[in-house]
């Protein structure tokens, strides 16, 4: 069994200032771990992933992720925000061996000027 | 290289009518998946396929089916649509081996019933 637990709905950061995206996980095998990013009426598109190499995940736009197995947690920062960070955000957890995925209920991100 | 593609992008049906979203990759990809998103909510998987011929329920597969004959093509199927069936549907797919499972997006299909 699996299951993803996003700890904030909304998070709202003024431009420039960091941004904090946690994530929670359960799983009874090693997930595999993603963000996705979701920008209005758009399909979506792969920020970063961790696949049991390194615990500290670089993605895009500056994004990145730290994997701690002893917190069950996959919190998504990223240093300074920018208007174009302005998104829905989403962390899946994934069985690589049943290909079943289990997708967070999403944060949305506001950036204000 | 055109990815995933979904057609149709939008689609109105009425109550007991059906319907069938296509969906299909050209990057050879073994899994593929169907997903629904309802208003402020993340993805919720309906059907899945690690490959031609195998099919697997998700977590809200009622009121739909699928079948999977050939490693390029998902199709989902309606059977009677409800109001409750209008979502956002999402077709994906994922690249063979078990290392990555990133998922790759068609970009979604807005279904509305009324």
């Amino acid at each position: 069994a699996q299951s993803v637990t996003q700890l904030d709905s909304h998070v709202s950061v003024s431009e420039g200032t960091p941004v904090l995206l946690r994530c929670n996980y359960s799983s009874s095998y090693s997930p595999s771990l993603f963000w996705y990013v979701q920008h209005p009426n758009k399909g979506l598109q792969l920020l970063l992933k961790y696949t049991s190499a390194a615990t500290l995940v670089k993605g895009i736009n500056g994004f990145e992720a730290e994997f701690k197995k002893s917190e069950t947690s996959f919190h998504l920062t990223k240093p300074s925000a920018h208007m174009s960070d302005a998104a829905e955000y989403f962390c899946v957890v994934i069985n690589t061996n049943a290909g079943k995925s289990t997708f967070g209920d999403g944060t949305t991100l506001t950036v204000k000027p | 290289n055109a990815g995933v593609t979904q057609t149709p992008k939008f689609r109105i049906l009425k109550i007991g009518q059906s319907m069938t979203l296509q969906c299909t990759q050209d990057m050879n990809h073994n899994y593929m998946y169907w997903y629904r998103q309802d208003p402020g909510m993340g993805l919720k998987l309906i059907y899945y396929s690690v490959g031609a011929g195998i099919t697997d329920k998700g977590e809200v597969p009622n009121g739909y089916n699928v079948s999977r004959s050939t490693t390029e093509d998902f199709p989902l199927r309606l059977e009677l649509a409800a109001p409750s069936q209008t979502s956002v549907y999402f077709c994906a797919s994922s690249p063979p081996g078990l290392a990555t499972g990133e998922l790759f997006f068609g970009e979604g299909s807005r279904l509305t019933v009324l």
